[in-house]
């Protein structure tokens, strides 16, 4: 079953516009989130993380945002730009499970359009 | 630099053989851990170990085998007991304490030919 949940495999935007992807999550006991971006043939790069005492982190065009309550958390990209297309992996962790490994979702590829 | 090394960036293996893959770091990382990546699959766990002589089963560990006899190597054996091995492979590593990220290496693109 899984536990980390990426429901969209794609997602196509304008360069300039705002670009959302999701994330949902089934395990109560993840304190730990994050985004990953991954070009192909290539590994992931960190790209952006929250702990579960926060709603909201921000980093200069990105801001991921948690909803604990929802057990679902999202990337806003703004504004988005053609060399953010790639693969965007969600990733989880509980303090005390697996050995604090990162659970991840499969992916949701965003192509941004000029 | 610090960094996570991964090599062959490209392997090839007959059935019926293992192979054995290489990951390396030098950031003094404790944990470290090995992903499976299928396409529409995700990153899958196969195996991780937070210290040294000590390794534990991810979700997908059959037909694969890890020793962590350094704190800086945790190579990955591909046994032929691996039903579909053809697949890109991630080492990744982490400070073993909450709230950090994992770095990961470039991959291993392994074929089965």
């Amino acid at each position: 079953d899984q536990q980390v949940k990426q429901n969209s495999p794609s997602l196509s935007v304008q360069e300039g516009r705002i670009s959302i992807l999701n994330c949902d999550y089934t395990n109560s006991m993840f304190d730990y989130f994050l985004w990953y971006k991954k070009y192909p043939a290539e590994g992931p790069t960190f790209l952006i993380s929250i702990s579960s005492i926060k709603d909201k982190n921000e980093d200069g065009r990105f801001t991921v945002f948690l909803n604990k309550s929802a057990k679902h958390l999202s990337l806003h990209i703004v504004p988005s730009q053609p060399g953010d297309s790639a693969v965007y992996f969600c990733a989880a962790s509980a303090r005390n499970q697996a050995g604090t490994a990162l659970i991840f979702g499969k992916g949701t590829t965003l192509s941004v359009s000029s | 630099d610090g960094g996570i090394t991964q090599s062959p960036k490209y392997l090839f293996r007959k059935e019926g053989q293992n192979v054995t893959l290489s990951c390396e770091q030098n950031l003094n990382h404790d944990a470290m851990y090995w992903y499976r990546q299928d396409p529409g699959q995700g990153l899958r766990l196969i195996y991780y170990s937070q210290i040294v002589n000590d390794f534990q089963k991810g979700d997908i560990a059959e037909g694969y085998s890890v020793s962590r006899e350094k704190k800086e190597s945790f190579p990955l054996t591909v046994t032929s007991a691996q039903k579909n091995p053809t697949a890109f492979y991630l080492c990744a590593s982490r400070l073993r304490r909450a709230n950090t990220e994992a770095f990961f290496g470039q991959g291993t693109r392994l074929t089965v030919v």
